[in-house]
């Protein structure tokens, strides 16, 4: 079937850096790609996506590109703060929530 | 406000046990998943259904059963509960057609057999 590629596995930034996670999907047809954050303990909540009538969304300190010809988007935050702290997942809901294997990312104080 | 809740945040349960993990949303979603979560190996899919009555095994069935008989409830069995079977179990739901929506997660039931 279908998959979505996600790396790096794991990130570690200082605070104030920026953290960037890619994933790649196979799908040419696929055309919503939501990001999950899951925060320790809690349910993975969604925090941006994108359409694949757009190159770029962005929301305050949180951004999400793609790249259709590459069949890549990614995931960028800026200004990390150690709240960021989670594991993100990104998704090609266009073949019924395929993940990606998450990123835990770690911002340290 | 969409809710998907899971019966238990954590179960501990003796081997060769049936085990019973419910999962409830209340915005008559057609499709409903179960996934287990184990670090390192992300969400992987154990089995979904998209309407009453209706499933399909996902990537791990091995050892899982589900049970869809209510739109709004999707049950999760272990009908012998192994060692390995100790995970993070998390339950979604997703809108009708099932592509290019959002998914709802439930808040997780921790299992641990032993």
């Amino acid at each position: 079937g279908e998959n979505v590629e996600q790396h790096p596995s794991t990130l570690s930034v200082q605070e104030g850096d920026s953290a960037v996670i890619k994933c790649t999907y196979s799908d040419s047809a696929s055309n919503y790609f939501p990001w999950y954050k899951q925060e320790l303990g809690k349910r993975p909540q969604l925090i941006i996506d994108i359409r694949s009538n757009v190159g770029e969304k962005k929301d305050q300190r949180i951004a999400v590109t793609l790249n259709k010809t590459a069949k890549h988007f990614s995931l960028h935050i800026t200004e990390t703060q150690p709240e960021d702290s989670a594991v993100y997942f990104c998704e090609d809901a266009g073949n019924m929530l395929t993940f990606g294997g998450g990123t835990r990312l770690m911002v340290k104080p | 406000d969409v809710k998907v809740t899971q019966s238990s945040r954590y179960l501990v349960k003796r081997t060769g046990e049936k085990v019973f993990l419910e999962c409830v949303q209340d915005m008559d979603h057609e499709n409903m998943f179960w996934y287990r979560q184990d670090p390192g190996l992300g969400l992987r899919l154990i089995y979904f259904s998209y309407d009453v009555k209706m499933k399909e095994k996902g990537d791990i069935p091995e050892g899982y059963s589900v049970s869809r008989e209510k739109k709004e409830r999707f049950s999760l069995i272990l009908e012998s509960a192994s060692t390995n079977q100790t995970s993070m179990y998390l339950c979604a739901s997703l809108w009708a057609g099932g592509r290019n929506t959002e998914a709802f997660f439930g808040q997780g039931t921790r299992l641990t057999v032993v």
